[in-house]
């Protein structure tokens, strides 16, 4: 029972460069979001998906952007990194429909900007 | 728009006392409480939540009350393990259909000492 499934776990980037940290989920949720967590700062939210074919940003969008590729896979693509984004980021996912409904986070991508 | 205070941490105490975690909300409309535990290099996972007014949720004997009057939703354990060690946050789902964001907290880190 994979849950939210975050690829790759630790990341290197030159200030720059670009990548994509991959994200999928295998519960058949509608809504998926993006999150970073820093130190003091709690987790905000970059980008958020409420069904496929639809994002919004969060609280923190700028330097991202974000792919619904179909139901269970959100993307989140830093073009030019910087230091700034140091930072470990969750993905997550819920059953849209019901304010109780959980969010399941992965295990996080660790990304160091040097 | 939603928030979340959290008690500052770091709390430290030892086994066997009680914890007690302070949270409080601003929001509209009627959302739902959790409370997300993250252990040393791992994601965040449920511990419990609460999705209306005077509902208490509970698990792995922790407790959290939601109280609408007070905006409120604290963290409590009886007598805290090492094993509890650990950072906790609290966060709200908004009841927006569609627009089912999570709010955090910034996170309080618990230290158990033996």
């Amino acid at each position: 029972n994979a849950g939210v499934t975050q690829t790759p776990k630790f990341q290197v980037l030159k200030t720059g460069q670009s990548m994509t940290l991959q994200c999928a989920q295998d519960m058949n949720h509608n809504s998926m979001y993006w999150y970073r967590q820093d130190p003091g700062m709690g987790l905000r939210l970059i980008y958020y998906s409420a069904s496929e074919g639809t994002t919004d940003k969060g609280e923190v969008p700028n330097g991202y952007n974000v792919s619904r590729l179909n139901k269970r896979e959100f993307s989140l693509r830093l073009e030019s990194a910087a230091p700034s984004q140091t930072s470990v980021y969750f993905c997550a996912s819920t059953r849209q429909g019901w304010v109780g409904n959980t969010i399941y986070f992965g295990e996080g991508s660790w990304l160091t900007v040097v | 728009g939603n928030s979340v205070t959290q008690m500052e941490g770091p709390v430290t105490l030892s086994e066997e006392a009680f914890l007690t975690i302070n949270c409080t909300y601003t929001a509209t409309g009627y959302p739902s409480l959790f409370w997300y535990v993250q252990y040393p290099g791992e994601g965040l996972q449920l511990l419990l939540k609460a999705t209306k007014a005077d509902d208490k949720g509970s698990n792995k004997g922790f407790e959290a009350t939601y109280r609408k009057e007070t905006t409120s939703f604290h963290l409590e354990k009886g007598s805290v393990q090492v094993s509890d060690s650990a950072v906790y946050f609290c966060a709200l789902k908004g009841s927006n259909f569609g627009n089912e964001k999570l709010t955090f907290g910034t996170g309080t880190r618990l230290t158990i000492i033996p």
